[in-house]
This record gives structure tokens, sequence and C-alpha cells, in this order.
């Protein structure tokens, strides 16, 4: 059955470091999201791809927090410099679009000292 | 104000009973969608059930049915003969709309135990 693949799926760093996670969606989703999720809460979203286009990223936090979907398939996001507010589990998920169900990959859980 | 309210953080429910999770929402697009999501404690978010507005009947998918109250705005997730692997959290979220950011806006969620 096909999943979306995340890693790392832990990653443990200090403040003021630049973290990365990647991402590869089921193949043909189209859209891709990137989400975080802080301990007690349900997840919020930080990006929305469709194919390699942003759709939405109002609630991304620019001056630190980049991502990118160069060829459409699979994606990076990255911290730098990362923040003790930053610990937190970051989901990625895939769709083919509209009202169809997200699937979500295992997430990559953050803790930054 | 929040679109999507959990008001239960735990709930427990005794091994083979039925459970109801209560969810409440908040829109005036008259289009949108409603999903249930399953998070065990190792972190995935595991998809169970999708109501959407202008369907008729409430759906169901094996053990899961959502209880669809359109003019309440609730749209309450129950888990009949509960099992031990159901204990988990399980967030409520809707989409709006039809087009542009296809976000999903997520409850609290509710921490269900399901006990021997």
């Amino acid at each position: 059955e096909a999943e979306v693949a995340q890693s790392p799926r832990y990653k443990i760093t200090e403040k003021s470091q630049a973290v990365a996670f990647w991402c590869d969606p089921i193949s043909g989703h189209a859209t891709l999201y990137w989400y975080r999720q802080i301990l007690g809460q349900g997840p919020e979203l930080l990006v929305q791809f469709q194919d390699e286009s942003v759709v939405d990223d109002s609630q991304l936090p620019k001056d630190r927090f980049s991502a990118e979907r160069l060829k459409g398939v699979d994606s990076t996001l990255k911290i730098q410099p990362a923040e003790l507010g930053d610990s937190a589990m970051y989901l990625c998920a895939s769709s083919l679009g509209g009202m169809s169900e997200q699937f979500f990959g295992p997430g990559t859980r953050l803790t930054v000292l | 104000a929040q679109k999507i309210t959990q008001t239960q953080p735990g709930m427990f429910v005794q091994e083979k009973e039925a459970v109801t999770l209560d969810c409440t929402y908040d829109t005036s697009d008259p289009s949108y969608g409603l999903f249930w999501y399953k998070q065990p404690s190792s972190g995935e978010m595991i998809f169970l059930i999708y109501q959407g507005s202008y369907d008729q009947q409430n759906a169901t998918e094996g053990r899961y049915s959502l209880n669809f109250q359109k003019a309440r705005k609730s749209a309450n997730l129950v888990i009949s003969a509960s099992q031990l692997g159901d204990s988990a959290m399980y967030f409520c979220a809707m989409r709006e709309g039809q087009g542009g950011s296809e976000k999903l806006v997520f409850g609290k969620g509710t921490k269900l135990t399901v006990n021997p």
C-alpha cells in the first residue's frame, strides 16, 4: 500500500542550529501539505503545495522557515535558526486535491534544546 | 473563534461497548467537508471517515459512523464495539469551500482509552 514517507523520524538539535525535514508523497498526489503539531493540540497547516507551487503559506514563519518542492514530487522543510518553541511534531500529508482525504506520513518529532 | 470544537479532552469506554466522540464546527461556507482522524501514540494520523456538507446520509466505515446534524453543526464520531487498539487521540477536522487553500482545520482532539 502506498504511503507518505518522512525522514528523519526523530531529530534533536540545539537552538540556533539549522534543521531540515524531508517528505515523499504518495505517487500521483499533486497536493502536498506540511503541518506542525504542538503537544496537546491538533495539527496546523504551515504550507501547501500544488505541484511545485505554493498555494498557502500564510502560517509559515518566513523569517526562519522555508519549504520547497522543486520538481513537484518530494519536499523539504527547513528551519534556520531553530528556537525552543519549534519543538513539535512535523507532519507531511498528500492528497489528490479537493475534498479527497489527506494521507499523512509518520511525522518528524523535533526537540530543540 | 475556534472553527472546530472538541469538548471532551478524555473519554473512557469498556471494551466491546460503543462510544461517541463529540465535534462541533463553525462555518458560513455552504460547501465543506468534515473528517475524523485517529492518532496512536506512534504519531501518524490515520484517516477514519469523511462527511460532505451536501451528503444526505450519515457516513459509515466499518465500526465507525458519523452522526451528522447539520442544523446543530455537529459531526460526532461513533465507534461501535470498542477494541483495545482503539485507544488513541481522535481529531475532528474541517475543510471549507471548493477552491483555494485545501487545508484541514483541526480540533484539539479527544484522548480515548478503552479498558479491558
